[in-house]
């Protein structure tokens, strides 16, 4: 089975610094990787995904994310927060073709200091 | 432009009490999954479904039972709530031809 793991379940930043939220995947061929965004109370919004074309992904709001197969990583960035960012962050990972059976990461809340 | 539409909200039962949590989607997704999400844990599968008349469990599915008749509906139904049922459910649909999940706003629950 695959699992995911994002490194820090809080992160801080001052807003105009570089985001950065760390995520490692287990899997044994190349996979079908998603960061996810939610704003309190509110569902989870697709901020970009990876689908084995280019290894730089560029996402909605600002923010990319590198995948690197021999790290097994998916890390996400932005290169200068905005107040609006705070929100938690979940990487995913697909069990198979679709996005039916995703693995979540147990998450990140970002928090930007002013 | 609805999306995937969850009803309800919010919800308390007591212990031992059933509900059904509803969900529907109106953009013709053949995939349908039921995920709770729980503080520190991120989201967990419950069920999922690939299409009317097919479904199959997650990594969470005890306590729950789910079918799917038609393409726009998923409902998750708990037949003897217990207090670790207490979460937030999330229902999502994607399409076979695209990758990308499309998440409904939630279901808050509390089990007594």
């Amino acid at each position: 089975a695959q699992s995911v793991t994002q490194l820090g379940s809080h992160v801080s930043v001052s807003e105009g610094a570089l985001v950065l939220l760390r995520c490692n995947y287990s899997s044994s061929v190349p996979p079908y990787l998603f960061w996810y965004v939610q704003y309190p109370n509110q569902g989870l919004q697709l901020l970009l995904k990876y689908t084995s074309a280019a290894t730089l992904v560029k996402g909605i709001n600002g923010f990319e994310a590198e995948f690197k197969k021999s790290e097994t990583s998916f890390h996400l960035t932005k290169p200068s927060a905005h107040m609006s960012d705070a929100a938690e962050y979940f990487c995913a990972v697909s069990e198979g073709q679709g996005a039916q059976k995703l693995v979540f990461g147990q998450g990140t809340r970002l928090t930007i200091n002013p | 432009n609805a999306g995937v539409t969850q009803t309800p909200k919010f919800q308390v039962l007591k212990t031992g009490q059933s509900m059904t949590l509803q969900c529907a989607q109106d953009m013709n997704h053949e995939y349908m999954s039921w995920y709770r999400q729980d503080p520190g844990m991120g989201l967990r599968l419950i069920h999922y479904s690939v299409g009317a008349g097919i479904t199959d469990q997650g990594e969470v599915p005890n306590g729950y039972n789910v079918s799917r008749s038609t393409t726009e509906d998923f409902p998750l139904r708990l037949l003897s709530a217990a207090p670790s049922q207490t979460s937030v459910y999330f229902c999502a649909s994607s399409s076979r031809m695209n990758t990308e999940a499309f998440f409904g706003q939630g279901t808050r629950l509390t089990v007594v």
